[in-house]
């Protein structure tokens, strides 16, 4: 299974783009890269996903260099209420049929005012 | 569209008590389940996973045990609860790589 880093906590302010990156040095071949949001006493819910290059949704954008060696979740002009735990996930749904997806740490971004 | 229910949402257990967290899925069939939990202020660490009835995998040992009876019913299970037990336990199911939360039960030994 890859495992996951990023960074521990970030700052930034209402507004702004936020950038977070995960580093995933052994990917597999068939392993997707998903982004989650935690906020306190609730269950993560999910962002995005992507396999390789650029992923958009409504909420933030997915970007994966070709080496897909690490990613980067960004989230457009952000509010206080995006002010939650990120957690970047690597896993993958094998040809059996299940998939044991780790949890790393996430990161603890604040937005401030 | 697929739900997933999780009960209760809160419990206080004297240390020693029996413990039985209960999970379901409504809208799909054979769906992967798990367990998580996460301490305060931490991440979250995967308990179980079940991939079909009656076949579950444990990642860490402990007196914790999980079972599932039925396709979309998935127990999380104490005989003893031990003050470390403490923490916020999570069901979800999986597709595509993707998974999905309850609304989660906050834990307390005391």
């Amino acid at each position: 299974l890859a495992k996951t880093t990023q960074p521990i906590s970030m700052d930034s302010y209402e507004g702004q783009e936020v950038n977070i990156t995960c580093s995933h040095n052994n990917i597999a071949t068939n392993d997707y890269i998903t982004w989650y949001q935690q906020f306190p006493s609730q269950g993560p819910r999910f962002i995005i996903q992507g396999y390789k290059t650029k992923v958009t949704n409504e909420v933030a954008s997915l970007f994966i260099p070709a080496d897909r060696k690490s990613s980067t979740l960004s989230l457009p002009r952000v509010s206080l209420s995006d002010t939650a735990v990120y957690y970047c996930l690597v896993g993958a749904l094998f040809s059996g049929g299940y998939n044991k997806l780790i949890f790393g740490a996430g990161t603890r971004l604040a937005v401030h005012p | 569209s697929q739900t997933i229910h999780q009960w209760p949402a809160t419990l206080v257990q004297p240390v020693g008590s029996p413990l039985s967290l209960e999970c379901t899925v409504e809208g799909t069939s054979n769906p992967n389940l798990y367990w998580y939990r996460q301490a305060a202020g931490r991440g979250l660490q995967l308990l179980f996973y079940s991939v079909g009835i009656g076949q579950i995998s444990s990642e860490v040992p402990q007196n914790l045990s999980a079972s599932r009876p039925q396709d979309r019913q998935f127990i999380l299970s104490s005989k003893k609860l031990l003050l470390s037990d403490s923490g916020f336990y999570l069901c979800a199911w999986s597709v595509d790589s993707k998974l999905f939360f309850g609304s989660g039960t906050q834990l307390s030994v005391l």
